[in-house]
């Protein structure tokens, strides 16, 4: 079955550390994308990127870094520069970066900071 | 630059009433819209997309929404909602401009509380 993998569901960090969040994708999309969700507040983009070796910031990309070294993956790293990390990450993909493709979405990582 | 607005972030609705969850953009130029929904601690689900054509889309699970181009309103309907209805929905506007994608905007999202 394609579909989005996110690993893993729940994280737990303690304050100062820097975490990796896994998203693989096996739909053979070229655009891939992380969000960020918090209660109230929809969904903010943090990275985005349209082919291997490219990305760009999204709104709030502020403390976090994103690599695409393969078609497949798009791990987003939240730093300690982050200075509320905590929240629902959302990873999706699409066929292209062009709008009128729907997005895929991965069930997600929460993500808990103490 | 695009905006969404979901006028309501909760509708309680009894089980079998119908339902209308509002959504309003604003964008100067032409735009595609998506309605998603969100079960607890899940991704994102595609309901349905409005891209050209026929303002009335359907979609899965019953829904349809209506494209509403004087009004910059794309809001989502369901005739007979059940309980497992109960989720997060949210309007997503996407606009291209010819010169770069500027992706997905999404609003804030709309709870619905299905009531027995």
């Amino acid at each position: 079955d394609g579909g989005i993998t996110q690993s893993p569901k729940y994280l737990f960090r303690k304050e100062g550390q820097n975490v990796t969040l896994s998203c693989e994708q096996n739909l053979n999309h070229d655009a891939m994308y992380w969000y960020r969700q918090d209660p109230g507040q929809g969904l903010r983009l943090i990275y985005y990127s349209q082919i291997v070796n490219d990305f760009q910031k999204g709104d709030i990309a502020e403390g976090y870094s994103v690599s695409r070294e393969k078609k497949e993956s798009f791990p987003l790293t939240v730093t300690s520069a982050q200075k509320n990390p905590t929240a629902f990450y959302l990873c999706a993909s699409s066929i292209d970066d062009r709008p009128f493709y729907e997005q895929y979405f991965g069930p997600g990582t929460r993500l808990t900071v103490t | 630059a695009q905006s969404v607005t979901q006028l309501d972030s909760q509708v309680p609705v009894f089980e079998e009433a119908p339902v209308e969850l509002r959504c309003n953009y604003s964008s100067s130029v032409s735009v595609y819209l998506f309605w998603y929904v969100q079960y607890p601690n899940q991704g994102l689900q595609l309901l349905l997309k409005y891209l050209s054509g026929s303002t009335l889309v359907k979609g899965i699970n019953g829904f349809e929404a209506e494209f509403n181009k004087s009004q910059t309103s794309f809001h989502l309907r369901k005739p007979s909602v059940h309980i497992s209805d109960t989720a997060e929905y949210f309007c997503a506007v996407g606009v291209y401009s010819g010169g770069g994608a500027d992706g997905l905007t999404f609003g804030k999202g709309t709870h619905l509380i299905i009531q027995p």
